[in-house]
């Protein structure tokens, strides 16, 4: 079963616009991690942060974590055509050797 | 490209058939994880192996379905007499271990999308 919830499940945006997307999940974690997936393709990996961190940046990614609500966003700055894609969140779980996935925010920017 | 590989890329299949597909992992990656995905949900791990032994199954992972990987690098997952409900797509990744066990980026595959008629 899933175990993260994404929020929205689909977001269309102008090229240049800041796109947020959120995800809640249920245990506790050693990290979080957000992938990227195109249409038909594998998942791509662009941030982690670990459960005692609680902002991170990498390029025009920026990532919150909040344990205490156990929740995270990801923010992504001046979008292009070229992030219209599928966007998960995933989570290690304490004692867990696999990640467990949101569902997921599909994202459309328009040129 | 060393990336993780699978094949095929795509699988059509009949119902009751047997199919298996391949991943290759990235070599220097000692852990490997197949997960399913079906068309708009995000990925559901199926099972793990460190190195040729393979440390856990998910309940999703039917007696139909069983994994390999016999000399701790490519591995293969067999799916026998398909189901409609099989239909999905199956990803790879690999990823190294760390010393604190922790479960960090994984790298996937492009997956092998099943369809069964």
């Amino acid at each position: 079963s899933q175990q993260g919830e994404e929020d929205p499940q689909a977001l269309s945006i102008q090229e240049g616009e800041n796109a947020t997307m959120n995800c809640s999940y249920k245990t506790s974690i050693n990290n979080l991690q957000w992938y990227r997936q195109n249409s038909g393709r594998g998942l791509v990996h662009l941030i982690l942060i670990r459960s005692n961190e609680r902002e991170k940046h990498s390029g025009r990614l920026r990532v919150t974590l909040d344990t205490s609500k156990k929740s995270s966003s990801l923010l992504i700055t001046a979008s292009r055509a070229a992030d219209t894609a599928s966007y998960f969140c995933a989570t290690a779980q304490t004692g867990a050797n696999n990640l467990f996935f949101g569902t997921g925010t599909r994202l459309t920017v328009i040129p | 490209d060393t990336g993780v590989s699978q094949d095929p890329r795509h699988k059509i299949t009949k119902r009751g058939q047997n199919v298996t597909f391949r991943c290759d992992p990235i070599s220097e990656h000692n852990r490997l994880y197949w997960y399913r995905q079906t068309l708009g949900q995000g990925p559901e791990f199926l099972t793990y192996f460190q190195n040729e032994a393979q440390l856990e199954k998910s309940r999703l992972l039917s007696d139909r379905f069983s994994a390999e990987r016999p000399k701790g690098s490519f591995s293969t997952l067999e799916i026998q007499r398909t189901e409609q409900g099989d239909s999905a797509m199956y990803l790879c990744a690999s990823s190294p271990t760390f010393a604190s066990g922790a479960t960090y980026e994984q790298y996937f595959g492009p997956g092998t999308r099943l369809t069964v008629t």
